[in-house]
C-alpha cells in the first residue's frame, strides 16, 4: 500500500542548530501534510503542501515539496527547547485517509 | 481549528473485559473518522475509517470483530476493544474530518488521544 519514508528516525541537536527532517514516497503524492506531536500529546497539523516544488515558511519553519511531489522536508531554523516532539509528515493521497510515516523525534539540549 | 473531544484520556482494564472510547466533534460535522492506534515511540497505525451512517472500513490486518466502532451521527463515533487482553495496551487517538467549513479538506482534527491499559 502506500507509504512515506521518514528520516532521521530521531535527531539530538543543541539548542540554536537547526534541524532537518524527509520524507520520501516511491509514488507520485497528489499533497503532503506535516505535524507535530508533543511527548505525550496527539498530533497538530502543522501544514499543507500541494504543489510542485511549493515552499512554505512558518516563523523558524519551512516546508518544501520536491518538483517530482515524491518528497518533502521540514527544516527548522535555530532550535528552541519548545520545538522538542515528533514531526510526522503524512499523505492522504489514498482517497480521504491520512497515512502517517515513521516520524522523526527532535530533542533539543538547552 | 476545529476541536475534537476524546474520552475517556486513559483507561485501565482487567483483561478479557471489553473498553469503550468516544471520539466528538464539538463545532464541526464529522462525516468521517479515523481510529489510529500508536505504540510507545512508533508512528500513528491507521485501523479503520468510519462513515457516519456505514459501516466502517477496517486496514489489513485489524480485526473488525475485536475492534468495533460505530459512528451513529455526525458528531460521535466509538471504538469498542472487546475482550482486552495486554498486548491491546496502546495510545488510541480519532480524528475527524467534514465536508463542510471546518477540516473540509485539509487538515485532519485529533482527539487527545486515549491511554488503554490492559492489567
Amino acid at each position: 500500500g502506500q507509504q512515506v519514508m521518514q528520516i532521521p528516525q530521531y535527531q539530538h541537536v543543541q539548542e540554536g542548530e537547526d534541524f532537518t527532517t524527509y520524507c520520501n514516497s516511491s509514488t507520485t503524492l497528489s499533497n503532503i501534510q506535516w505535524y507535530k506531536q508533543r511527548p505525550g500529546g496527539h498530533p497538530v497539523f502543522l501544514i499543507q503542501l500541494v504543489k510542485s516544488g511549493e515552499v512554505k515558511k512558518q516563523k523558524r519553519l519551512t516546508f518544501q515539496f520536491g518538483e517530482a511531489k515524491k518528497n518533502s522536508s521540514l527544516h527548522i531554523t535555530a532550535t528552541q527547547t519548545t520545538d522538542v516532539g515528533t514531526y510526522f509528515c503524512a499523505d492522504n493521497t489514498g482517497g480521504f485517509k491520512t497515512i502517517f510515516g515513521a516520524g522523526t523525534r527532535l530533542f533539543v539540549k538547552a | 481549528g476545529a476541536v475534537v473531544s476524546q474520552h475517556p484520556s486513559w483507561v485501565i482494564c482487567k483483561s478479557g473485559t471489553s473498553v469503550k472510547i468516544e471520539c466528538r466533534s464539538l463545532d464541526f460535522q464529522a462525516t468521517t473518522m479515523f481510529w489510529y492506534r500508536q505504540f510507545p515511540k512508533q508512528s500513528l497505525m491507521l485501523m479503520a475509517t468510519s462513515n457516519e451512517g456505514s459501516k466502517a472500513t477496517y486496514e489489513q490486518g485489524v480485526e473488525k470483530d475485536k475492534f468495533l466502532i460505530n459512528h451513529a451521527s455526525l458528531t460521535l463515533s466509538t471504538l469498542t476493544v472487546t475482550s482486552a487482553h495486554p498486548e491491546d495496551s496502546s495510545f488510541y487517538i480519532c480524528s475527524a474530518r467534514g465536508t463542510v467549513g471546518q477540516g473540509s479538506n485539509t487538515e485532519a482534527f485529533f482527539g487527545q488521544g486515549t491511554r488503554l491499559t490492559v492489567v
